[in-house]
């Protein structure tokens, strides 16, 4: 059936050092799926991050980056350097009955 | 700018009570959801209504009923809270064709 896997639990980066939270997706449906990662950050409503309609496409937004991968089905979430201001739980999502993933605590220690 | 809106933020109640929590959406959007956050963070659909007609009823218990009274409302109601009900309730809509979802702030509910 659907659905999508990402990375655990809480991810713990220090400062200034690089991310990856993994997502990728299984989906029985023909049609390629819209891509999205969620955040939701301390005291605030899940809200969109960015999103990528077209496979092969990467979305950005705040410095965080994803590349749709059709061929191996992900759409990992990758920022360069983090900030104590990324802290979050994030979430992967595809728009076939939206599905999210099970949301990836991020704490950055500064 | 929010322009999901959900009452009430926060509910404390004793098990066997009826819940109801509110949503109200101004952007339009024929599509409204609600989400239940457990807490582990886990994020499930529950309900979702385009232009007041349910479109999904994923597997939850027959205690909850969601209700449409136009697009832009829909409403929960629990009819006998049990303490596996405490969560988090995210209510959000969509444009079509996107699948964006704009999320209200959610309604912590706590079965005591």
């Amino acid at each position: 059936g659907d659905s999508v896997t990402q990375t655990e639990g809480q991810v713990t980066v220090s400062e200034s050092k690089s991310l990856i939270i993994n997502c990728t997706y299984s989906t029985t449906s023909i049609a390629y799926p819209n891509l999205f990662w969620y955040v939701r950050y301390p005291g605030e409503g899940l809200q969109l991050l960015l999103k990528v309609i077209t496979a092969g496409q990467k979305g950005s937004s705040r410095g965080f980056e994803a590349t749709y991968n059709k061929e191996t089905t992900s759409f990992h979430l990758q920022k360069a350097s983090v900030q104590e201001s990324d802290s979050a739980v994030y979430y992967c999502a595809y728009n076939n009955r939206i599905f999210f993933g099970d949301g990836t605590q991020l704490v950055v220690k500064p | 700018e929010t322009a999901v809106f959900q009452t009430p933020n926060y509910h404390v109640t004793q098990v066997g009570n009826e819940v109801s929590f509110n949503c109200k959406q101004t952007l339009g959007h024929d599509t409204m959801y609600w989400y239940k956050q457990d807490s582990k963070k886990l994020l499930k659909i529950m309900f979702s209504y385009n232009n007041k007609q349910l479109i999904v009823n994923e597997t939850v218990p027959r205690r909850f009923s969601p209700q449409s009274s136009d697009k832009a409302h829909l409403n929960l109601r629990i009819k006998s809270v049990e303490p596996e009900d405490s969560a988090v309730y995210l209510c959000a809509s969509s444009p079509p064709n996107t699948g964006q979802l704009y999320f209200g702030e959610g309604s912590k509910l706590t079965v005591l």
